[in-house]
């Protein structure tokens, strides 16, 4: 079954900053998305970046980029030039193929951006 | 302005009752799903619809129904067998599923309900 993992509940950085926020995934199935969210404390669900298995280049979005390396399984999102703004909970979720797109989440990393 | 409602923001609901949460969108999206957020989690998939008059359920359908009568609509009613209703609600949408995790599939959410019973 597939499985997304992220190992880190808490992260901190200083406002300018770059930051990475780690996911790894776990599927056999050749073909699957891969998603970042984020989540404010108001509780909705923003999409932030999208990355297809087959895809040949990192996606980018403004200052959100894609870490694919797909031998290893892992989808960081990098934040580039942190925000108070971007203070919120982060979601890494991937659908696969024949799954209902169905998304499945792991369980989040709460980042907090600092003066 | 496209985007998704829920209403109500916030529900209360003693124990017994059956209660249902709104979902409306105005993106033309093919596929619409409901979500369960439990606090320090990520979310779970209850329902969900590829297209009119047709749902199947997702991991936790137990003590949930849902109707999809039009394509911009999809309520989902928690009923009084839900043993453990107290949750936040996520609605979403897709364009469509292509059933390969294409770029298409990319799911958005509506505000959210948050649900507590009394």
């Amino acid at each position: 079954a597939q499985k997304i993992t992220q190992t880190q509940p808490g992260m901190f950085v200083q406002e300018k900053e770059a930051v990475t926020l780690d996911c790894t995934y776990d599927t056999s199935d050749p073909s699957y998305g891969l998603f970042w969210y984020k989540q404010p404390s108001s509780g909705e669900m923003i999409f932030l970046i999208y990355q297809g298995s087959y895809d040949q280049q990192n996606a980018t979005e403004g200052r959100y980029s894609l870490n694919f390396q797909k031998a290893r399984k892992s989808a960081n999102l990098v934040i580039s030039a942190s925000q108070l703004g971007d203070s919120a909970m982060y979601f890494c979720a991937m659908i696969l193929t024949g799954g209902g797109n169905k998304l499945t989440f792991g369980t989040g990393t709460q980042l907090k951006v600092e003066l | 302005d496209g985007g998704i409602t829920q209403s109500p923001k916030y529900l209360f609901r003693k124990e017994g009752q059956n209660v249902t949460l709104s979902c409306e969108q105005n993106l033309n999206h093919d596929a619409m799903y409901w979500y369960r957020q439990d606090p320090g989690q990520g979310l779970r998939l209850i329902y969900y619809s590829q297209i009119v008059n047709d749902f199947q359920k997702g991991d936790i359908a137990e003590g949930y129904s849902v109707s999809r009568e039009k394509k911009e609509s999809f309520p989902l009613t928690v009923t009084s067998a839900q043993k453990n209703p107290t949750a936040f609600y996520l609605c979403a949408s897709s364009p469509r599923t292509s059933g390969w995790g294409g770029s298409t599939d990319t799911q958005y959410f509506g505000p959210g309900t948050r649900l507590t019973v009394l």
